[in-house]
């Protein structure tokens, strides 16, 4: 079956510290990965996305993503976490089709940032 | 360039009522899809709408529908509401060009069932 699999619900992290949080997918052919932030009472924020080329990608605010086909795993990294990053983050896989608009997401992962 | 545009951003309901949700996409956009984020099954995909038609259906009841407009302006309905119902419904738009496309996603219309 299908799926995508945020292993950590929730991760604290002080402010200043670097920040990876883990994804992994099951599928049979290629998936087009994302990570989206959701902060409270917000919709959701496309953070970076990876459809082919270079397995390591770079977002929006300072986050990366790196796309290891042999673990199936796309884990989002930042190395300074500011106190604005805390939220819940989303990974999610799209199938190769010609529509963009199924997106199955994984479980999410609070992020709280400490002083 | 406005975002996605969901109305009304707050919702409350009795069961068995109906609700209506609107979502304005990004001008240009013709691919709509709604999501239901509720605290215990996260984010599930309902529907999503190409060009006024229906192109991919989620695991849901009947209960929920949608359509699209020729403006590309979506619905989505639910009849006979039920206490479960209660959620963020979300909308996204993507303009479906290629690989270089991604879904942008409105702020959520916030759904209570009394």
């Amino acid at each position: 079956a299908q799926s995508v699999t945020q292993p950590d619900i929730h991760i604290t992290v002080s402010e200043g510290a670097s920040l990876e949080l883990r994804c992994n997918y099951s599928y049979g052919a290629t998936p087009y990965l994302f990570w989206y932030v959701q902060s409270p009472g917000q919709g959701l924020q496309l953070l970076l996305k990876y459809f082919s080329g270079d397995t390591l990608v770079q977002g929006i605010k300072g986050f990366e993503a790196e796309f290891k086909r042999s673990q199936s795993s796309f884990n989002l990294r930042k190395p300074s976490v500011h106190w604005s990053d805390a939220a819940e983050y989303f990974c999610a896989v799209a199938i190769l089709t010609d529509s963009w608009g199924k997106l199955q997401f994984g479980a999410g992962t609070q992020v709280v940032v400490t002083p | 360039k406005a975002g996605v545009t969901q109305t009304p951003r707050y919702l409350i309901k009795t069961r068995g009522q109906q609700v209506t949700l609107s979502c304005s996409p990004i001008s240009g956009h013709r691919s709509v899809s709604w999501y239901q984020q509720t605290p215990g099954q996260g984010l599930q995909f309902l529907f999503e709408y190409f060009s006024e038609t229906q192109r991919n259906k989620g695991n849901f009841p009947g209960r929920f529908s949608g359509r699209q407009f020729s403006n590309s302006r979506s619905e989505m309905n639910v009849s006979t509401l039920e206490l479960g119902d209660s959620a963020l419904y979300l909308c996204a738009s993507s303009l479906l060009q290629g690989k270089n496309t991604e879904a942008f996603f409105g702020q959520g219309t916030r759904l209570t069932v009394v």
